[in-house]
Parts: C-alpha cells; sequence; structure tokens
C-alpha cells in the first residue's frame, strides 16, 4: 500500500537546469524526510521537516532545497543540476517513535 | 552522532541456507530498531521493527536479534529463496530522533 506519493518517477536533464520533485504523504505524519540513494545503494538523508522546523544535512550542496506547503506535502528543488546529482530521490515520512514509510523514488539522470 | 555500520555489504547464499546481516550501532540510547528490504527498482519496504523491549522477532523466513549489552541487531534469513535476493538495510533510532541507516547488504540467492 502506497501512502507516499512521489512525482515524477523519472526525469533526464542537462547539467545547470532547474528541477523540482513533489511529494505528498496521506499517512498524517508529521515529520518527512527526502533521502538520495546513489548506484551504489547508499543512502544519504538530505531533509528532515517536522512542524516548520527544517533541519538539514551540513553535507546537502545549497543547490538543494526543501519545499514545504503543510505538513503532507515537501516537494525538493534543485536549482542548477550537476551530474553528480543523478541518483534516486526518496521521500519518505515518519510519525514520533514509527518507522518510516518510503515513496517509489524519482531517479534523477543528469546529462 | 548515532553511527551504524552493517556488515557484510555483499551476500551471496545457496538456496535453502541461512544467511546473517549484522549491525552494530554507537548510541545507547538507540530504541528503535528497523530492517528494510529493497528489491531491484523498488523502493524500501519494512522487514520488520523492534523495539528495544524485545530481543527477538520472528517473521516469515527470517528472525531478528537484539543485544543491546553489545549494540548489535542481526537479520538471520532461514532457508533462503530466491524472493529474498534484494538489498537489506539496518535502521536506528533514539526517541524522538531521526534514523540512521546502514549501508546496506546486497543478497543474492543462487540455486
Amino acid at each position: 500500500e502506497t501512502a507516499v506519493f512521489q512525482t515524477p518517477n523519472y526525469h533526464v536533464t542537462q547539467v545547470g537546469n532547474e528541477v523540482s520533485f513533489n511529494c505528498k504523504q496521506t499517512l498524517g505524519h508529521d515529520t518527512m524526510y527526502w533521502y538520495k540513494q546513489d548506484s551504489k545503494k547508499l543512502l544519504k538523508i538530505m531533509f528532515s521537516y517536522n512542524n516548520k522546523q527544517l533541519i538539514v544535512n551540513e553535507t546537502v550542496p545549497r543547490r538543494f532545497s526543501p519545499q514545504s506547503s503543510d505538513k503532507a506535502h515537501l516537494n525538493l528543488r534543485i536549482k542548477s543540476v550537476e551530474p553528480e546529482d543523478s541518483a534516486v530521490y526518496l521521500c519518505a515520512s515518519r510519525r514520533r517513535g514509527t518507522e518510516v514509510f518510503f515513496g517509489k523514488g524519482t531517479r534523477l539522470t543528469v546529462v | 552522532g548515532e553511527q551504524v555500520e552493517q556488515r557484510p555489504p555483499h551476500l551471496s547464499v545457496r538456496e535453502g541456507d541461512s544467511a546473517v546481516i549484522t549491525c552494530t550501532y554507537t548510541d545507547p540510547n538507540s530504541y528503535y530498531f528497523f530492517w528494510y528490504k529493497q528489491e531491484p527498482g523498488a523502493s524500501l519496504q519494512l522487514l520488520m521493527k523492534v523495539f528495544s523491549s524485545t530481543e527477538i522477532n520472528e517473521g516469515q523466513g527470517f528472525t531478528v536479534l537484539l543485544n543491546k549489552k553489545d549494540k548489535r541487531l542481526s537479520l538471520n534469513l532461514t532457508a533462503a529463496h530466491p524472493g529474498d535476493s534484494a538489498a537489506y538495510f539496518c535502521a536506528v533510532s533514539a526517541f524522538a530522533q531521526g534514523l540512521t541507516f546502514g549501508l546496506g547488504t546486497r543478497v543474492s540467492v543462487f540455486p
């Protein structure tokens, strides 16, 4: 059962372009995340957003920024993509003390 | 902060045999422990959640052991079958904290 919805599933773009990925959760969770999963399957947390408090992984380049309209939505914008941004971006949500639910991911390819 | 080490990174298992994946963590306040399974091209699915009050959890075809003294969490696949071929991730969290993931183990089951 999918309760974390991501769009698009795939995106191919050129270096320097701006891209935006959408994420919506219908679980009523209070915390949402963006993770990056590279070609080696390594999972790296990028952002955590809870009650309007944003926690940023300090290793994330500034060209990445999360955007939220309410606690059910957390979008990801990349201002000027680089080749190393090619990866799968996973959106997730969680209620305190429970497991994390993941979306199906958005695969970004930068050419 | 929390650090999670997961071993081995790759595992080849003959069908019908058992296999063990182990994670060690550093934060003694860790309270929530999770195992996720990621099949090729798919997102992460929760396999099992373990709270610190329990030590042994059994699922369908696997057992999870938690040793709080040694700060070790293990996933034991019993009688592996082709459907077990996937990447497995452990995740650890202290109360009210985000999840810290291990680097993953790629399991391949061969006949």
